[in-house]
């Protein structure tokens, strides 16, 4: 199956910061998407991101599908945005099966 | 609301106990997952039914039956429950390819 690969599996910040989580995929992608796991257990969709660029308030993200690669921005990091970022990827002819990455987990410290 | 619904929020039992959980979605949505989150946080598919019909099946033990009466609720029954069964269990739905995961059941079996 495919291997996902997130990076970096902790990270720590100030309120305020910048940061850049990134995630890498062994195989070609006709599905990716980007989750927020907050503090509470609740798991929240970011982005649907097969190829391209988008953004969404402080948050956007970039995919460069032919280099296996996919990466989340969070610019003026606030204390709210803590919790685990998950990456999670569909190869072709997988079925709608989605294949998560072992996560990131932020700390945003006030 | 709009929403992905699972109940109930927290599950308690003993070893051997049979067990159900519910989801129910009113987005109108085609597809229904059932996602197994283990103690180091780890996603992985269970189950997808696609109108009713089962097309993810991944290796998880007969003990585990899904069951869809119709496209807008997918549960879940668990029978002989073990301890490697203590989890939190989440259900999902998607139109398309973009996910919408419900607020998670967490299994305790003692």
């Amino acid at each position: 199956g495919i291997q996902v690969e997130q990076s970096p599996p902790d990270l720590i910040l100030q309120e305020g910061a910048n940061s850049t989580l990134r995630c890498n995929f062994s195989d070609s992608v006709n599905n990716l998407q980007w989750f927020h796991q907050n503090p509470w257990g609740q798991l929240i969709n970011l982005f649907y991101i097969p190829s391209g660029t988008k953004q969404n308030g402080r948050l956007s993200a970039t995919t460069v599908a032919t280099e296996r690669y996919s990466l989340l921005y969070i610019s003026s990091s606030q204390t709210t945005d803590s919790g685990v970022y998950f990456c999670a990827v569909e190869y072709r002819g997988s079925n709608y099966k989605l294949t998560f990455g072992k996560g990131t987990l932020l700390t945003v410290n006030p | 609301d709009t929403a992905v619904s699972q109940t109930p929020k927290y599950l308690v039992t003993q070893m051997g106990n049979d067990k159900s959980i519910k989801c129910e979605q009113n987005l109108g949505h085609d597809t229904m997952y059932w996602y197994k989150q283990d103690s180091k946080k780890f996603l992985k598919i269970m189950f997808s039914y696609n109108n009713k019909e089962l097309i993810i099946n991944e290796t998880v033990p007969n003990r585990f039956s899904p069951k869809s009466p119709d496209k807008a609720h997918l549960n879940l029954h668990i029978n002989s429950l073990e301890l490697g069964d203590s989890a939190v269990y989440f259900c999902a739905s998607s139109l398309g390819q973009k996910l919408h995961f419900g607020n998670g059941t967490r299994l305790t079996v003692t």
